[in-house]
């Protein structure tokens, strides 16, 4: 398993409650990104990071924030939790030395927003 | 708009059969594609990947087929075994950086 840990593994919160969503890799991956598994959906790239404090969008960035202030690193915040925010989210990691390369996932990340 | 497409939800195979899982993209600027595994309560775990210059890549019972003119790939299980059943996703990336991934198809592997 590559060093990809999710915290929490399953939450449950309030509609309009902050919410942060922690990944922690020990392999000094370059990127790191956030995705989020609907049904029919398949993964959707929220956000992702090409180093400490660079990060951009993706195609589903909307009421999500991230921050990265350490390679290590990954916080994902929804500033706001509605109910389309549940969904499972997944964080992965990929090396850059090489331009062809796999990226990796953690276990997840199962949110429900009531 | 969904750059990488599965257009198969779900696929039955008989043990023992090949499995056929395809993949459609869009964007002409891929250059790297990949299939990922997922199992329910799981992350997605990397199976096989096929660089854009060469149309075939093969590891043990996996082989990924490329078809660049008609932009199109597929994945081939032979022979398929009920531990193969499982969520299967097309992934593509262009300068490696981001991932675009498909919607995924459910296999069943009937033993």
């Amino acid at each position: 398993d590559a060093g990809i840990t999710q915290s929490p593994r399953h939450k449950v919160t309030e509609t309009g409650t902050p919410v942060t969503l922690r990944c922690h890799q020990t392999e000094n991956h370059r990127y790191m990104y956030w995705y989020r598994q609907d049904p029919g959906h398949g993964l959707r790239l929220i956000h992702y990071s090409y180093g400490v404090k660079d990060t951009d969008k993706g195609e589903v960035s909307d009421g999500y924030s991230v921050s990265r202030s350490k390679t290590e690193d990954f916080l994902l915040t929804l500033e706001s939790a509605t109910s389309s925010q549940t969904s499972v989210y997944f964080c992965a990691i990929s090396g850059s030395n090489r331009r062809h390369t796999e990226a990796f996932f953690g276990q997840g990340t199962r949110l429900t927003v009531v | 708009d969904q750059q990488v497409k599965q257009n198969s939800p779900s696929l039955s195979v008989q043990e023992g059969r090949i499995s056929i899982l395809n993949c459609d993209y869009t964007n002409s600027m891929f250059d790297y594609f990949l299939w990922y595994k997922k199992y329910p309560a799981e992350g997605p775990t990397f199976l096989i990947s096929i660089s854009s210059i060469k149309d075939k890549n093969e590891d043990g019972r996996f082989t990924v087929f490329l078809n660049k003119s008609a932009k199109h790939l597929s994945l081939h299980i032979v022979p398929s075994q009920p531990g193969d059943s499982a969520v299967y996703f097309c992934a593509a990336s262009a300068l490696g950086n981001q991932f675009y991934f498909g919607t995924g198809t459910s296999l069943t592997v009937i033993p």
